[in-house]
């Protein structure tokens, strides 16, 4: 299968930095998503990795390791309306592009 | 509109009716995808379209689940004799092709079986 552990919960201090870690057990994938999901609202892209490595978005970075089936997702300078639910997504691309989400990280920033 | 629509928004029906489920994808988008995601879980795969055609079926979860789209636009999901276990929100969506394009999500149907 392709099993994808993520914490449940976090919360976080405003102004601060954050780590969502995400571990699948899998291979194969074309690529690692994070997408972000307000309560009651559709997902929406946040980044992804192809390549090992770290890619740098503005205030949010995602990192891949492929050898470790590990991926992060850093969010720097939180705001409030960074509270939301934060999902680790594997891109099987190919003939489907068919995404296989983890049930996501639900940070909370705090004043 | 420059996003993907979905209708209805919510939709509450009694067990064993049938309801359809429509989504309008991004004009020009040849891709084209349904997921489920029930209370607190993750979101499901159920099907994908490339032009007309669903060249991937595997999340479907009975048969009472089908799924069309005509003139590489709209798609209807349709739910044959709906189940308690059916209640979810359905999120469509959609991308400009395949391999890592970003899939751009619609704002969902709430559907509850009574």
């Amino acid at each position: 299968g392709q099993n994808i552990d993520q914490p449940t919960e976090m919360t976080a201090t405003e102004g601060a930095i954050v780590q969502i870690n995400c571990t699948y057990q899998t291979s194969g994938f074309n690529g690692l998503f994070w997408y972000q999901q307000h309560a009651g609202e559709a997902p929406t892209f946040l980044s992804y990795n192809v390549l090992d490595g770290l890619e740098e978005k503005g205030r949010f970075s995602s990192f891949l390791s492929r050898s470790k089936g590990y991926s992060y997702l850093l969010l720097k300078e939180l705001q409030m309306k960074d509270s939301a639910s934060y999902l680790c997504v594997l891109n099987y691309g190919g003939a489907t592009n068919k995404l296989i989400f983890g049930t996501g990280t639900l940070l909370a920033v705090q004043p | 509109g420059a996003g993907v629509s979905q209708s209805p928004s919510n939709k509450v029906t009694e067990k064993g009716k049938d309801v359809e489920l429509r989504c309008d994808p991004i004009s020009g988008h040849t891709a084209l995808y349904w997921y489920r995601q029930r209370l607190g879980q993750g979101l499901e795969f159920l099907i994908y379209f490339q032009g007309n055609s669903a060249p991937d079926k595997s999340g479907l979860p009975s048969d009472r689940f089908s799924a069309e789209r005509t003139g590489e636009s709209v798609s209807t999901l349709t739910i044959q004799r709906t189940q308690q276990e059916d209640s979810a929100v359905y999120l469509c969506a959609s991308s400009l092709g395949t391999g890592l394009d970003e899939q751009f999500f619609g704002p969902g149907t709430r559907l509850t079986v009574l």
